[in-house]
């Protein structure tokens, strides 16, 4: 298995502009979650899905950020406008229901907006 | 939010040196899960305890869990510069694997050879 698979790894953007994160979650994880991680803040819970359906958005900052989970092998987190407060590595992680398997994060996008 | 909370947020060690890092909440936990992230990287997961009083072993690591189920302690035995990033404890939220993971803020270990 590939593992958890998120692009692009790094992208740099303008204020303003739109910026989309994608996810690919291990085949058969039914739970997909959004990190953030600064210093400042340490790792952020944005949002997470069970099969698809977003259960808790409590943390997603504002109406700026969305999410979704089209299908079970697939979501993307957008920025639109981007701000350079928004900067932050984003991370992706998946799991599998059931006790003692952790979570499974991506390698994670590095967003600097300038 | 609740958050559990994680000291040191540092510590420097001498290779060789042991080191521990705790976790600590205010509320009973259903279970806790430890992760490290290296340098540039990002989480990996290590364990997840349930039990109350649960120790467990992985080589030079040692994982406890509080017997009131609050705190929760990962210890390293004999460190080496393998050992050296960040290393979190998460509190889950909500039932099964399937709730939300909330992280500490992590401590740093640094190793000097």
């Amino acid at each position: 298995d590939a593992g958890v698979i998120q692009s692009p790894r790094h992208e740099v953007t303008e204020m303003g502009q739109e910026v989309t994160l994608r996810c690919k979650p291990i085949s058969g994880h039914n739970s997909l979650f959004w990190y953030r991680q600064t210093m400042m803040r340490g790792l952020e819970l944005l949002i997470y899905f069970n099969n698809n359906v977003p259960i808790d958005d409590s943390g997603m900052p504002e109406d700026r950020f969305s999410a979704k989970m089209p299908n079970a092998s697939f979501s993307t987190l957008k920025i639109q406008p981007s701000e350079p407060r928004d900067s932050a590595v984003y991370f992706c992680a998946s799991s599998l229901r059931g006790a003692g398997y952790g979570y499974t994060f991506g390698s994670g996008t590095r967003l600097t907006v300038v | 939010g609740q958050q559990v909370m994680q000291i040191p947020q540092y510590q420097h060690v001498q290779e060789g040196e042991d080191f521990t890092t705790y976790c600590n909440s205010s509320t009973t936990l259903s279970n806790i899960q430890w992760y490290k992230q290296r340098p540039g990287g990002h989480p990996v997961f290590l364990i997840q305890l349930v039990k109350s009083g649960e120790v467990k072993k992985q080589k030079r690591l040692t994982f406890q869990f509080g017997e009131a189920k609050k705190n929760s302690s990962l210890h390293i035995t004999a460190t080496q510069t393998t050992d050296v990033g960040t290393y979190f404890c998460a509190e889950q939220h909500g039932s099964g694997n399937t709730g939300k993971l909330i992280f500490g803020q992590g401590t740093t270990l640094q190793v000097k050879p």
